[in-house]
């Protein structure tokens, strides 16, 4: 069975600092990765994918994530945090012609002034 | 705007009663989708739907019951066997039912069975 591994549960960091949240997945076969971002009471956002090519891959708003199939992670990171990207973020991972996503437990960042 | 809409909000019963929980979307998506969040444990995947009339059970589905009468249409249904339903519930659409395309959320149902 597939699984997503999300060590983290909090992640506190200064405004401005940068940030890694962490993602491993399990899996034999090819897989495609997102990282979803979800605002308290709201549902989730998309903030990048990983479907193939290039394994940088990066958001509109500064975030971007790293395809590593040797360690089998994708960890998000971004140079320099606001306070607006406090929120939940959840990895999640497809596996290649299979159409279920599994979901890590998510990772709350909280950016303080 | 196109979107997916969940109602109500928040919503309250009693223990014993089924409640159902709306999920619309405007997307022309072929593909639906409920889960289920619980606080540190991240979604996990109740029903979905790959085309009209069509469903399949995922990870969870037991207490819990779906129907795909319109392509626009994905209601769930909690009924009194769900042993523990209280939770936030979060309804998603994909244009395909293929593992590369993206999920579109609804902003989510809070439940709450007293």
């Amino acid at each position: 069975a597939q699984s997503v591994t999300q060590l983290d549960s909090q992640v506190p960091v200064f405004e401005e600092a940068p940030v890694e949240l962490r993602c491993n997945y399990s899996s034999s076969v090819s897989v495609y990765l997102f990282w979803y971002v979800q605002y308290p009471n709201q549902g989730l956002q998309l903030l990048l994918k990983y479907l193939s090519g290039s394994t940088l891959v990066e958001s509109i708003n500064g975030f971007e994530a790293e395809f590593n199939k040797s360690q089998t992670s994708f960890h998000l990171r971004k140079p320099s945090v606001h306070i607006s990207d406090t929120a939940e973020y959840f990895c999640a991972v497809s596996r290649y012609n299979f159409n279920k996503f599994y979901f890590g437990s998510g990772t709350k960042l909280n950016v303080k002034p | 705007d196109g979107g997916i809409t969940q109602s109500p909000k928040y919503l309250f019963r009693k223990e014993g009663q089924n409640v159902t929980l709306s999920c619309e979307q405007n997307l022309n998506h072929d593909a639906m989708y409920w889960y289920r969040q619980d606080p540190g444990q991240g979604l996990r995947l109740i029903y979905y739907s790959q085309i009209v009339n069509d469903f399949q059970k995922g990870d969870i589905a037991e207490g819990y019951s779906v129907s795909r009468e319109k392509k626009e249409s994905f209601p769930l249904t909690v009924t009194s066997a769900q042993k523990n339903p209280t939770a936030f519930y979060l309804c998603a659409s994909s244009i395909g039912s293929g593992s590369n395309y993206e999920q579109y959320f609804g902003p989510g149902t809070r439940l709450t069975v007293t």
